[in-house]
């Protein structure tokens, strides 16, 4: 079973709004990392975030890590219509090489 | 240029006839995985390999073999292929299991009748 569930499943936003998802993971992780997909292609990393880390940027990207939650925010502000894709969280177990991908949410950004 | 390739990109076949996915990367990368993904259940790992001739199993490794005789190469083995097993099937590979991105294959589209 999943271990990772990402929320929300499907995000409509206008462009220039900012897109926020979140993602849970139930196992303890060596960093968590943010990739997109456009349409059944090949996952595309956006970002990583260690597991002593809280907080992160990368141009428009804004990353949060609560390991006490365990829980992972993605934020993408000012939203372009080249935005729209599916986004996924991914947690690696530290030195183990099992990863866990969340469900991904979906983004739309109507022009 | 970097790059992760999988073959075929489309596969249609029929129940029980084994069939191989091959996967090559050229990042002289440790680390090689492959996933899964099937509607609204994300990515599911399969296998996965931390060296030549390490490998091991991910959540789903039901109905699949693999092997790693050399780095750069990571086949995947449907011995005996069944409807269940229809997804698309991504293999990845990173340089090692501590903080390092991963790099995707374009996908391979498995259907089995």
């Amino acid at each position: 079973s999943q271990q990772g569930e990402e929320d929300p499943q499907a995000l409509s936003i206008q462009e220039g709004e900012n897109a926020t998802m979140n993602c849970s993971y139930k196992t303890s992780i060596n960093n968590l990392q943010w990739y997109r997909q456009n349409s059944g292609r090949g996952l595309v990393h956006l970002i990583l975030i260690r597991s002593n880390e809280r907080e992160k940027h990368s141009g428009r990207l804004r990353v949060t890590l609560d390991t006490s939650k365990k829980s992972s925010s993605l934020l993408i502000t000012a939203s372009r219509a080249a935005d729209t894709a599916s986004y996924f969280c991914e947690g690696l177990e530290s030195h183990a090489g099992k990863s866990t991908f969340g469900d991904g949410t979906t983004l739309t950004v109507k022009p | 240029e970097a790059q992760v390739t999988q073959n075929p990109r489309y596969l249609i076949t029929v129940t029980g006839k084994k069939l191989t996915v091959t996967c090559s990367q050229n990042m002289n990368h440790e680390y090689m995985s492959w996933y899964r993904q099937d509607p609204g259940l994300g990515l599911r790992q399969i296998y996965y390999s931390m060296n030549v001739e390490v490998t091991d199993k991910g959540d789903v490794p039901e109905g699949y073999k693999v092997s790693r005789k050399e780095k750069r190469n990571f086949p995947l083995i449907l011995e005996s292929p069944s409807p269940n097993q229809t997804s698309l099937y991504f293999c990845a590979s990173r340089a090692g299991t501590g903080s390092t991105e991963a790099f995707f294959g374009q996908g391979t589209r498995l259907t089995v009748v």
